[in-house]
This record gives structure tokens, sequence and C-alpha cells, in this order.
């Protein structure tokens, strides 16, 4: 058990629909990342956040978006849902950055299938 | 743009054998840490092994070695006494210049056959 927790593990949805995915970090940890993992893309960042702050963003679209709460956990919104948008969103924690060797636990996923 | 690339899909290995995971990356940085995470049926990615570039000796965990080749830009992991519980995507994986991102390769799937 990495301590990330993610919720919902399953979610299927329809095209045009729009999800929330949640994540509650390790305790401690201040850093939160959002990860996507296709079968065509493999696994790409999408954004960070530390403590409440956007850190850093990579490849995500426009329709989705995230934030991270007082509370540090975090919600990934995803709208307008579209079917190449089906894939295994992760979640990962970190106490430091991985410049500094920091390890990232990751959550176990949850699983969006779009129809 | 950092690159990371494994070159092997799909591998496989008899119980108790070893084999070697490839990955290269691309980098002008030149103190850094690499990553390898194994992915299991359960989806979940956990850290294997990290490697510090400053250091000249391979990481080594238990039955996991890295052989760390800077010059060549390579990053091999090993895995020794291969058990079925090994079965896994394995991904090599390096930090941005910032350290708030991972690039990750492809993956190379391993299984192992009893």
């Amino acid at each position: 058990d990495s301590g990330v927790t993610q919720t919902p593990k399953h979610l299927i949805t329809a095209t045009g629909q729009r999800v929330t995915l949640r994540c509650s970090p390790r305790s401690g940890d201040l850093s939160v990342y959002w990860y996507q993992q296709s079968l065509d893309q493999g696994l790409q960042f999408l954004i960070q956040y530390y403590n409440g702050e956007e850190r850093a963003k990579g490849n995500i679209l426009e329709r989705f978006s995230a934030q991270q709460f007082p509370d540090l956990h975090s919600e990934l919104n995803l709208s307008s849902l579209e079917l190449g948008d089906s894939a295994l969103y992760f979640c990962a924690s970190s106490l430091t950055s991985g410049r500094a060797g920091g390890e990232l636990f990751f959550g176990e996923g949850s699983r969006l299938t779009v129809l | 743009a950092q690159t990371v690339t494994q070159s092997q899909p799909e591998m496989s290995v008899q119980e108790a054998e070893t084999v070697t995971l490839s990955c290269t990356y691309d980098t002008s940085e030149n103190n850094y840490y690499l990553f390898w995470y194994k992915q299991p049926p359960s989806r979940q990615m956990i850290l294997v092994i990290r490697q510090e570039a400053y250091k000249q000796q391979n990481a080594t965990e238990n039955r996991f070695s890295v052989n760390f080749q800077k010059a060549a830009k390579s990053f091999s992991l090993k895995i020794s006494d291969s058990q079925l519980g090994d079965t896994a995507m394995y991904f090599c994986a390096f930090p941005n210049n910032a350290g708030n991102m991972l690039t990750f390769g492809g993956g190379t799937r391993l299984m192992v056959k009893p």
C-alpha cells in the first residue's frame, strides 16, 4: 500500500460527459502529480501541484483541469469526454522532487472508460 | 525535450534465471537520478531502484541491480534469480530539470515462466 488513495477505481461514462477523479496523497506529501496511461501514448505527465499551487503542466488538454485543496487532496476534472480519453489515470505524491532522488508514490489508478 | 527509450517491448525469462532490461535516455544535465518502476497486473506503479548519476557504483536492491553507463546514457536493469512475482511491466524514468515531472519510457513487458 503506497498510502496514496484514488477514487473511483473504475468509471464508465458516455462521450460528452464530465467526470471528477479524486486523489488523497500520502500523509506529509505536499506534491501531487497526475499521469495518464493509455495504450497508444504510454505514461504521460499531466500536471503537478505543490501545496495548493500549480507547479508544472504537461500534455494536459484544455478540457481537463485540476486543483489541490487546502487539505492537500487533489481532483482531476475531465469534461466533454471523448473516446480517446479512455485511460488509466494515476495520481502520485512525493515528499521531494525527482531531481533530489525523490520517489513518486503512486495510487492504484482510476480506470476511465468512455463509451 | 528529454527522451527515454526502452527498446524491448516484451521479454520473457525462465524462473530462477537472469534477465536484463534496456533503457537509454537523452540529457545534457550532469547530475540527476534515474528510476526503474514496476507495474504488476495489479497496475500500481512501484519503485524498484534508483541511481544517482554522480555515483560511479551501480545501485543494487536485493535481486535487482543496474548497469549505469553515463557516457553512453544507458541505464539497464538486471533481475537475478527471476521469480514469478517479477512478471510485470517495467518502466525506466527520468526527471526533468525542475524535478517536478518524470518522463517514462514506453515500458518492457516481462513474463517470468515457471
